[in-house]
């Protein structure tokens, strides 16, 4: 089955950059979701089709995807910005949605 | 605005059976595919089953596949989660949600199902 990596956890400072990977078997040929989610809340997505924000996402969440890497760059880290963050994709190949492992993000 | 409530959790024994409804509103119901995804305490979130806007195509987790059936009435705007057979491994929080279409993405607040003698 297709398996999503992602880093346990990164450390940022506020006003820094925090980049999160996704790494899939060529995971460039698919589209990436990039969900939000803090502590005792429902996923929040903030990144869709590699690089497409929802309304209401500030401009500082940004999106890419090529080869065998997704990543999810969140610009002047904020301290609300504080959750776990998720990248998903479809497998057509196995007819499976996927979540990768998970990154908790911590602002320092 | 747009809703989903999700209903149905609760505790039950190992290799028992329960039922969870997510009842939809604030937008058209029958013309997004919908999901169940759970998340086990202290856990990453696990998709479990797909179900197309119209029915005609559902899919499911291998860790629930023929256990668990999703399914959906159009007509009165609910999607289910018929689960058999459960395990300890199945306690979890359980979220219906609309499958992301162009930013469209909504998640219902979470049912938790407890698994346990």
């Amino acid at each position: 089955s297709y398996v999503l990596t992602q880093p346990p956890s990164v450390s940022v400072a506020p006003g820094q950059t925090a980049r999160i990977t996704c790494g899939g078997n060529n995971i460039g040929s698919k589209s990436v979701h990039w969900y939000q989610q803090k502590p005792g809340q429902a996923p929040v997505l903030v990144v869709y089709d590699d690089s497409d924000r929802p309304s209401g996402i500030p401009e500082r969440f940004s999106g890419s995807n090529s080869g065998n890497t997704a990543t999810l760059t969140i610009s002047r880290v904020e301290a609300g910005d504080e959750a776990d963050y998720y990248c998903q994709v479809w497998d057509s190949s196995s007819d499976h949605y996927v979540f990768g492992t998970g990154t908790k993000v911590t602002v320092l | 605005q747009v809703q989903l409530v999700e209903s149905g959790g609760g505790v039950v024994q190992p290799g028992g059976s329960l039922r969870l409804s997510c009842a939809a509103s604030g937008f058209t119901f029958s013309s997004y595919g919908m999901h169940w995804v759970r998340q086990a305490p202290g856990k990453g979130l696990e998709w479990v089953a797909f179900i197309r806007y119209d029915g005609s195509n559902k899919y499911y987790a291998d860790s629930v596949k023929g256990r668990f059936t999703i399914s959906r009435d159009n007509s009165k705007n609910t999607l289910y989660l018929q689960m058999n057979s459960l395990r300890a491994e199945d306690t979890a929080v359980y979220y219906c949600a609309t499958v992301p279409a162009a930013g469209f993405d909504y998640w219902g607040q979470g049912t938790l199902v407890t698994v346990s003698s």
